[in-house]
């Protein structure tokens, strides 16, 4: 039973274009969600996090909106760059378990052709 | 990188044998977590300590799998009795609490672990 979805499992964009990687959640207890990028041979590196008490959080060229009733959030990269190329995690996870143990999806390879 | 550190990078073991996977977080975080990633699958929860403490090991087999993370030194992931299918890279991740609540989790570059 996953309980985090990224349903693409690949993606290829355009240098200077916009990416937008998505994901879905059914637990609708998580309250914190994040996105790492992965390299290969690499461990996850962190990128940006959102509260569930915010519908968007911006950094730079990478901006996530969540939509709580849809249980859907999304990570726009603009402008895309060829070093942006890398396998894309969404994850979240329950503050109120005291646990704080990540759920990761399955993960989105992103492409930036120059 | 001065952040989390995982050793040895690559770990190769005989059916039977024990594997230990070492992880020394971030300088500041007390908060260790560790995670199993198999091919073309996200990483998936094992462990998380606290110093000296198993906080949540919902993630852990029940059987030949042990985590600890001393007063002083390294956490260590400790596999018993490897089988094949233990074959993966194990993520460690460190993280400190603030008062805006639980900060993001940091990763190590992972232990690749195969069994022959």
């Amino acid at each position: 039973d996953q309980q985090v979805k990224q349903n693409s499992p690949s993606l290829s964009v355009q240098e200077g274009r916009i990416s937008i990687l998505n994901c879905d959640y059914t637990n609708s207890m998580f309250d914190y969600f994040l996105w790492y990028k992965k390299y290969p041979a690499e461990g996850p590196t962190f990128l940006i996090s959102i509260s569930s008490i915010k519908d968007k959080n911006e950094d730079g060229r990478f901006t996530v909106f969540l939509n709580k009733s849809a249980k859907h959030l999304s990570l726009h990269i603009v402008p895309s760059q060829p070093g942006d190329s890398a396998v894309y995690f969404c994850a979240a996870l329950y503050s109120g378990a005291g646990s704080y143990q990540l759920t990761f999806g399955k993960g989105t390879k992103l492409s930036v052709i120059p | 990188n001065a952040g989390v550190m995982q050793n040895p990078r690559h770990l190769v073991r005989r059916r039977g044998q024990e594997a230990r996977l070492r992880c020394s977080p971030m300088k500041g975080h007390s908060h260790v977590y560790w995670y199993r990633q198999l091919p073309e699958e996200g990483l998936k929860f094992m462990v998380y300590l606290q110093k000296e403490n198993i906080i949540d090991e919902s993630g852990m087999p029940k059987e030949r799998f042990s985590a600890e993370f001393p007063k002083e030194g390294p956490s260590i992931l400790r596999i018993q009795q490897v089988v094949r299918g233990d074959s993966a890279a194990y993520f460690c991740a460190s993280s400190s609490l603030g008062p805006g609540g639980p900060q993001p989790q940091h990763f190590g570059d992972g232990t690749r672990l195969s069994i022959l």
